[in-house]
């Protein structure tokens, strides 16, 4: 089946230690994206790349970094995580950005957790 | 700024009928979209308004009035594995998708 996976499903990493998030999907989409979200909270949109082209919100902090090295592919890195980055992190694709009927498809999420 | 407004919880039993509304205020509108996520799970689609009116899909409907910047969704028959949480998303003129907390759902038998 088409689908968006995310690996690790739990993380868990020490205050300051580099950690590396996976997402791939089947599902050739053009678009993928990275949300962050804590409890009871609206997901957060990090960034998204239309195809290569890397997008960053504004209010992303410059902690948060991600690559994208092929279709299938894209990594969220956090270079010195703190305790509030403690979240659930979420991947999602789209076919594309200029319809707005495509929904967006998520994985299953990484639970990151700072100690 | 942009907002999107839903009720934080409701409680309804099973069996019956729910409406969870949402109110939105985006720069430009290109759809609003429903997603369900039950806790600690991926938010999954229910449904996409782009026109004003009722869109049916099973046991779900969702409604949208553009110019009240409204919208709801309607869930009937409520089974207890409809507990989770309902987020309101709507896409802007910049087709960013602009979200809602969420509204969670509780239902008892």
């Amino acid at each position: 089946d088409a689908m968006v996976i995310q690996n690790p499903r739990y993380q868990v990493t020490q205050f300051g230690k580099p950690v590396t998030l996976s997402c791939s999907q089947t599902l050739n989409h053009n678009v993928m994206y990275w949300y962050q979200q804590k409890s009871s909270q609206a997901p957060k949109l990090l960034f998204h790349y239309y195809d290569k082209d890397f997008n960053n919100e504004a209010d992303t902090p410059d902690n948060f970094q991600s690559r994208r090295p092929n279709t299938s592919f894209c990594f969220l890195d956090i270079r010195s995580p703190g305790l509030g980055d403690a979240a659930m992190y979420l991947c999602a694709t789209s076919r594309d950005v200029g319809d707005s009927s495509y929904e967006q498809y998520f994985g299953p999420g990484t639970r990151l957790t700072v100690t | 700024g942009q907002n999107i407004d839903q009720p934080t919880e409701m409680t309804a039993t099973e069996g019956a009928i729910v409406q969870i509304n949402c109110t939105y205020q985006t720069s430009g509108f290109n759809g609003l979209f429903w997603y369900q996520q039950h806790a600690g799970e991926a938010p999954t689609f229910l449904s996409y308004n782009v026109l004003d009116g009722l869109e049916e899909k099973g046991r779900f409907s969702s409604f949208l009035s553009r110019s009240k910047g409204y919208s709801y969704l309607l869930l009937k028959e409520l089974q207890m594995k409809d507990s989770a949480s309902y987020l309101c998303a709507v896409r802007d003129s910049n087709y960013q998708l602009i979200w809602g907390a969420g509204t969670k759902l509780i239902i008892k038998p």
